[in-house]
């Protein structure tokens, strides 16, 4: 049973814009939520995370808020570019004693 | 530049033969994760080790699957016997609380 889900298998945007991956996650115990980005060939690489205390968290392009009455969080990237174009995953975590993967989301930007 | 090494990258292998992986966790950090990425599941965690001692291996098929970390620079995934439902990337993954680090994963083929 899938604890983390995303629900988009791929996405597509324009060179520029912004782009919006979607998380849901079904334990309200979860406190600590990530997101990893994966190119073809390699393992995952951290990405951003955000504590269960915040509702947003901003690292330059990145930003991924985080919706707890929702279950919900996101990742914009913004503005979108080329290189951007891999598969992102968000995990979660509870108490850090491991962590839950979604299946993942294929980001392609269009140049 | 650390980095979470894994051998081998590639492995062909015919149902019912043993298949061993191995990972090179990032010297110092005390908790080791295996995971098998999937199209339909994701990431799934098999296995995590903290300080080489074994936490949580509910993710893994007991009959056929087995994680050991006989020192602090080696973590080992065996299958045996393999079945083509095998088939999947295995990564290593090796960090502190809220961080990991992951390898480059080892392609399995089990024909």
């Amino acid at each position: 049973d899938q604890q983390v889900k995303q629900n988009s298998p791929s996405l597509s945007v324009q060179e520029g814009r912004i782009s919006i991956l979607n998380c849901d996650y079904t334990n309200s115990m979860f406190d600590y939520f990530l997101w990893y980005k994966k190119y073809p060939a390699e393992g995952p690489t951290f990405l951003i995370s955000i504590s269960s205390i915040k509702d947003k968290n901003e690292d330059g392009r990145f930003t991924v808020f985080l919706n707890k009455s929702a279950k919900h969080l996101s990742l914009h990237i913004v503005p979108s570019q080329p290189g951007d174009s891999a598969v992102y995953f968000c995990a979660a975590s509870a108490s850090s004693n491991q962590f839950y993967f979604g299946t993942g989301t294929s980001l392609t930007v269009i140049p | 530049d650390a980095r979470v090494t894994q051998t081998p990258r590639h492995k062909v292998t015919e149902m019912g033969q043993e298949v061993t992986m191995r990972c090179q966790p990032i010297l110092g950090h005390n908790t080791v994760f295996w995971y098998r990425q999937t199209m339909m599941q994701g990431l799934e965690l098999l296995a995590y080790f903290r300080n080489r001692a074994p936490l949580d291996d509910s993710g893994m098929p007991k009959d056929r699957f087995s994680a050991e970390m006989p020192d602090a620079t080696l973590a080992t995934l065996k299958i045996q016997p393999s079945e083509p439902r095998d088939s999947a990337v295995y990564f290593c993954a090796s960090g502190l609380p809220y961080e990991q680090y992951f390898g480059p994963g080892t392609r399995l083929t089990v024909t």
